[in-house]
């Protein structure tokens, strides 16, 4: 079974912390994606990485960036946390040829 | 540009009878239609996609290109089919494999 494991599950910040989130997956997918989960807007790509150091700005990177320095970890970068980035994070991965998404089980981010 | 759009947000049904998802979408090319769903307390996870032609959990969806639609159906829901269903596109390209998912429909089976 694929796993895609995100580092913690719940998590409180204050306004303009620096917030890491972390992404691991086992199963040597090129792909990986990080979304944000809110009600009546589903999900939404922040950025997404299809190589190691490789990434491309999905639909509302502002606010966020990332990094990929193994090919395993995705990690999604809040550089100076907002309550607006009060969200349920996805992070997702996905082998090119076969272009079925696995995703983790989230990790629910309050900015306070 | 790609959307999907699936206009319930929410659904009730009772137990025993049929159920439709709607997801049309728009896109220029020949893209690959999914349906997620997310039990409660669990992760996203692939339901079926259109081009298995697969039934899952007796769950079907039929991609009408002339429509531009990816319905989900099953004939006699139950009460364990209560979830949030996500329908998403994915272009073809050669790198990435973005995913578009719709804004979610949250089903409940009712006894």
């Amino acid at each position: 079974d694929v796993k895609v494991t995100q580092s913690s599950r719940y998590l409180v910040k204050r306004t303009g912390e620096k917030v890491f989130l972390e992404c691991v997956q086992d199963m040597d997918h090129e792909n990986m994606f990080w979304y944000r989960q809110d009600p009546g807007l589903g999900l939404r790509l922040i950025y997404f990485s299809y190589d190691v150091k490789m990434k491309e700005k999905g639909d509302i990177p502002e606010g966020y960036s990332v990094s990929r320095e193994k090919k395993e970890r995705f990690s999604l970068i809040l550089e100076s946390a907002s309550t607006n980035q009060t969200s349920m994070y996805l992070c997702a991965s996905s082998e090119g040829a076969k272009n079925i998404q696995y995703f983790g089980a989230g990790t629910r981010l309050s900015v306070l | 540009a790609q959307r999907v759009t699936q206009p319930e947000k929410l659904l009730s049904v009772f137990k025993g009878a049929p159920v439709e998802l709607k997801c049309n979408y728009s896109y220029s090319g020949s893209p690959e239609l999914f349906w997620y769903v997310q039990y409660s307390r669990q992760r996203l996870q692939l339901l079926l996609r259109h081009i298995s032609r697969e039934s899952i959990k007796g769950f079907t969806a039929d991609l009408n290109k002339g429509e531009t639609s990816f319905h989900l159906k099953k004939p006699f829901a139950q009460e364990e089919d209560s979830a949030m269903y996500y329908c998403a596109l994915s272009p073809k390209t050669n790198t990435g494999n973005q995913f578009y998912f719709g804004t979610g429909t949250s089903l409940t089976v009712i006894p």
